[in-house]
């Protein structure tokens, strides 16, 4: 597609529920993001993927939080047993390559409220 | 640890006034930095970005942001504000050194008035 695809935009999970949230990258893209947005603040980031290889999950907050690209394309993150304070925007995005100064395209994000 | 700083939460301007929102970085963050944009209920779109070449880098909307090493700054000015200007505005530096991620400012939420 021409952009970073999300979804779904918008979910609304009991505490206790498992989501899953899609991400389909700008084609051809290798690199793909995951960040985290809560209300009021900057992204943060959550894992890397560089084709099929996840290379960075330093940002994951727990191991309830989980996150895959079987295949080098689409990615999907799964958050176990939500808790309230998972509710945030779940931002993706990829870039064309790895490393510095290359350009990060945003999706439009998934927001999850947890209740 | 490497860091992003975004001086003033909230900017108000008068349409047509300029608009000047701060950015300073941490010494050791390398000179990748990036500006993004952000409306309501949208994802960020990049406005502009630095990359070692010039240092005054111009962007769309109007938007520039000079690169000053000196000051470890990179701040996003644009000589004339316009209400569609109006959006949330998040300074950004992407990190090397094995590392592949952007960290992010707080953000600075642009209010312009008539």
């Amino acid at each position: 597609g021409a952009g970073v695809s999300q979804s779904p935009r918008y979910k609304v999970a009991k505490r206790g529920q498992d989501v899953a949230l899609r991400c389909d990258p700008i084609s051809g893209h290798v690199s793909l993001f995951w960040y985290q947005q809560a209300l009021g603040q900057g992204p943060e980031f959550l894992t890397y993927f560089q084709n099929e290889a996840q290379l960075d999950k330093s940002g994951l907050p727990s191991d309830r939080f989980f996150a895959e690209r079987p295949e080098g394309s689409v990615s999907t993150l799964k958050i176990q047993r939500t808790q309230q304070e998972d509710s945030a925007v779940y931002l993706c995005a990829s870039s064309s390559a790895g490393g510095p100064g290359n350009t990060i395209y945003f999706g439009e994000g998934s927001w999850l409220t947890v209740v | 640890a490497q860091s992003v700083t975004q001086l003033g939460s909230h900017v108000s301007v008068s349409e047509g006034a300029l608009v000047l929102l701060r950015c300073n970085y941490s010494s050791s963050v390398p000179p990748y930095l990036f500006w993004y944009v952000q409306y309501p209920n949208q994802g960020l779109q990049l406005l502009l970005k630095y990359t070692s070449a010039a240092t005054l880098v111009k962007g769309i909307n109007g938007f520039e942001a000079e690169f000053k090493k000196s000051e470890t700054s990179f701040h996003l000015t644009k000589p004339s504000a316009h209400m569609s200007d109006a959006a949330e505005y998040f300074c950004a530096a992407h990190l090397s050194g094995g590392y592949n991620k952007l960290i992010f400012g707080a953000g600075t939420r642009l209010a312009v008035h008539p």
